[in-house]
């Protein structure tokens, strides 16, 4: 069982915005340990979407943006297209388990 | 451009070893530290192991500590993960992935390759 916490699904109709939450501890999140967020299209693998909580890597639109706070973290999509489809993890680290831990997963449904 | 591409998965029965490797290209692979991924059928990914950028540490999820192991050879660019006692629940695609320095604790995955499926059935 992991212990970062996701919605299990979020959905919106192309053009909208939506966003994906990320709920830790203070052994992971709360520690101060950065959020990473990765993407996973169907059957592929997945691939960096945001770095350190907020840092896009080069290819990464600017409508795609993360935060932190607290012991939570979020990401969030504007703009929403039918190619955001797809399964979104967050990863940080925590010291209680003394390893790199992934969220649950949130599937992006648009409508 | 960085490349990691993983071999070695297949159809194995419980109990018996494995051993998967990565071949990395594109980037100085002795530079930096490197893990493996798994992810069940159906489910969300699960961190297996680290291994710094020269081999010094290693670190494992409870789920595996004790049963599988992972090296690296940097003359060879290759990453490896030998895996012993296999169970049912091991039944995953497994990848490489690179962190993005040498393999500490704040870092993430930068570049990931394709996945090798290790599928464990009697």
């Amino acid at each position: 069982q992991s212990v970062l916490t996701q919605p299990p699904s979020v959905s919106g109709a192309p053009g909208q915005r939506v966003t994906i939450s990320c709920t830790g501890s203070s052994s992971n999140i709360g520690a101060g340990y950065d959020v990473h967020w990765y993407q996973q299209l169907p059957g592929t693998a997945p691939k960096l979407l945001i770095y350190a909580n907020s840092n896009r890597p080069s290819g990464v639109p600017d409508r795609i943006s993360g935060s932190k706070s607290g012991t939570s973290a979020s990401l969030a999509i504007t703009g929403l297209q039918p190619e955001d489809e797809a399964d979104y993890y967050c990863q940080s680290y925590d010291d209680s388990l003394s390893g790199f831990v992934f969220g649950t997963g949130t599937k992006v449904t648009v409508l | 451009q960085v490349q990691l591409v993983e071999s070695g998965g297949g159809v194995v029965q419980p109990g018996r070893s494995l051993r998967l490797s990565c071949a990395a290209s594109g980037f100085t692979f002795s530079d930096y530290g490197m893990h493996w991924v798994r992810q069940a059928p159906g489910t969300g990914l699960e961190w297996v192991a680290v291994i710094w950028f020269d081999g010094s540490y290693k670190y494992y999820a409870d789920s595996v500590k004790g049963r599988f192991t992972i090296s690296r050879d940097n003359s060879k660019n290759t990453l490896f993960l030998q895996m012993n006692s296999l169970r049912a629940e091991d039944t995953a695609v497994f990848y490489c992935a690179r962190d993005r320095g040498y393999g500490g604790n704040r870092d993430h995955f930068d570049y990931w390759g394709q996945g090798t499926l290790v599928t464990v059935s009697s």
